[in-house]
């Protein structure tokens, strides 16, 4: 079965510094790739998506995200977070012609420091 | 445009009771999804539907009972509840074909079983 690793479990960073968390996924086929955020008390929200093209995809908020095939890896990245991306950050897959359900990642607290 | 409700936001429960979860979409999306969200864990799919009268199971099924008898609800029901099922509940709704499949989330429920 696929799975999805996400390998930091919380981030802390000073704002404006820069953001990547990292997200590997376990399957050789073709995949749909996505980012959601979930603020606190509050649902998931879409970041951005993959799913074919420009391995860099531009997301919300200033969000973008890198599919590196070879890697297996879909890192999403900021430039200069604030103290307002301070959230969950979720990795999740679809694997291409299955029933279309979302595999996540454990996720990625994120916090951001003013 | 409401979305994607659940009902109720907060449930506190005793072992051994029945439990539903409700879930209510607008947008007539064929597919829905119930998650669960554990510490450690991000989400994991419990049950889906691709629409009415059809439905499947995910990763952790057991415990739980689904039905779709109308393609905008989506309830989910612990037979009989036990400590282990204490978490966060999430129903989503997908739209779309290739690049704009899109799932949403609901608000989510948060049950606790005593």
């Amino acid at each position: 079965a696929q799975s999805v690793s996400q390998h930091n479990h919380h981030v802390i960073l000073s704002e404006a510094a820069s953001l990547e968390l990292g997200c590997n996924y376990s399957y050789g086929g073709t995949v749909n790739l996505f980012w959601y955020v979930q603020y606190p008390g509050q649902h998931l929200q879409l970041l951005l998506k993959y799913f074919s093209g420009d391995p860099l995809v531009k997301g919300i908020k200033g969000f973008e995200a890198e599919f590196i095939q070879s890697k297996f890896s879909f890192n999403l990245r900021k430039p200069s977070v604030q103290w307002s991306d301070t959230a969950e950050y979720f990795c999740a897959v679809i694997i291409s012609g299955s029933a279309r359900q979302l595999t996540f990642g454990s996720g990625t607290q994120l916090t951001v420091l003013p | 445009d409401a979305g994607i409700t659940q009902s109720p936001r907060y449930k506190i429960t005793e072992t051994g009771r029945q439990v539903t979860l409700m879930c209510h979409q607008t947008w007539s999306h064929s597919y829905m999804f119930w998650y669960r969200q554990d510490l450690g864990h991000g989400l994991r799919l419990i049950y889906y539907s691709a629409a009415a009268d059809i439905t499947d199971k995910g990763e952790v099924p057991d415990g739980y009972v689904v039905s779709r008898s109308k393609t905008e609800n989506f309830p989910l029901t612990l037979e009989s509840a036990t400590r282990s099922q204490t978490s966060v509940y999430f129903c989503a709704s997908r739209t779309g074909t290739g690049s704009s499949d899109t799932q949403y989330f609901g608000p989510g429920t948060r049950l606790t079983v005593l």
